[in-house]
């Protein structure tokens, strides 16, 4: 069965500090989908990464990045020099082949809380 | 697009009452899905559509909540006799199914369902 964990329940930095949120997955499927969301304070969720099993490449937007490792089934996000309005919780979720990827079975999610 | 619209936001009742939480998807999306967050199981997967037809509702906890899609517009989550263990916010979310154009979940901003 599908599986995500995301073992750092809360992580406090101070702003400009860079910071790794860990996720590590569990599945049978061959083909999956990985994904990152974000939610602020204000509760909705917003989608910031999709990556598929085929694709190791490592993914860079602005002080975010990506890294997707199969070796350990692994897919962490890493924010550098933090700011403030980082602050959020975070999922990670997966989405197997066998549902057309559209079940998604989120991770528990690291609450991220940046100080000045 | 205005978004996945949910409505209401905040809903407060008593144990007992029935509870219709609704739902508008993106134009456009044939897919359609109902999640429940809680402190204690996170963000689960409680039904989704395709076309306007349940495909899995494995996640529904029990035969008081029920879901509908009438048309490709609306959908409606139904909790009825409601009570105060399920009080959580619930998520509707839709998307674009597998394909050239496929999308990620967009998720609407919840509505937050205190049964006292």
């Amino acid at each position: 069965a599908q599986k995500v964990t995301q073992a750092q329940t809360e992580i406090s930095v101070v702003e400009k500090e860079d910071v790794t949120l860990d996720c590590v997955y569990e599945t049978r499927d061959t083909t999956y989908y990985l994904f990152w969301y974000k939610q602020p304070p204000s509760g909705e969720l917003v989608f910031l990464i999709r990556r598929n099993s085929f694709d190791e490449q490592n993914e860079i937007s602005g002080r975010y990045s990506w890294n997707f490792q199969k070796s350990t089934s692994s897919f962490n996000f890493t924010i550098t020099a933090s700011q403030v309005v980082d602050s959020a919780v975070y999922f990670c979720a997966l989405s197997e082949a066998n549902t057309g990827f559209q079940k998604l079975v989120f991770g528990t999610g690291t609450r991220l809380l940046v100080s000045p | 697009d205005a978004g996945v619209i949910q409505s209401p936001r905040h809903e407060v009742t008593e144990m007992g009452q029935e509870v219709t939480l609704r739902c508008k998807p993106i134009s456009g999306h044939d897919y359609l899905f109902w999640y429940r967050q809680t402190m204690m199981r996170g963000l689960e997967l409680l039904i989704y559509f395709n076309n306007n037809v349940p495909i899995d509702d494995s996640g529904m906890p029990e035969d008081r909540f029920s879901a509908k899609m009438p048309n490709a517009s609306f959908s409606t989550l139904k909790i009825q006799p409601s009570e105060p263990r399920d009080s959580a916010v619930y998520f509707c979310a839709s998307s674009l199914g597998f394909g050239v154009d496929w999308t990620e979940a967009f998720f609407g901003q919840g509505t937050r369902l205190t049964v006292v």
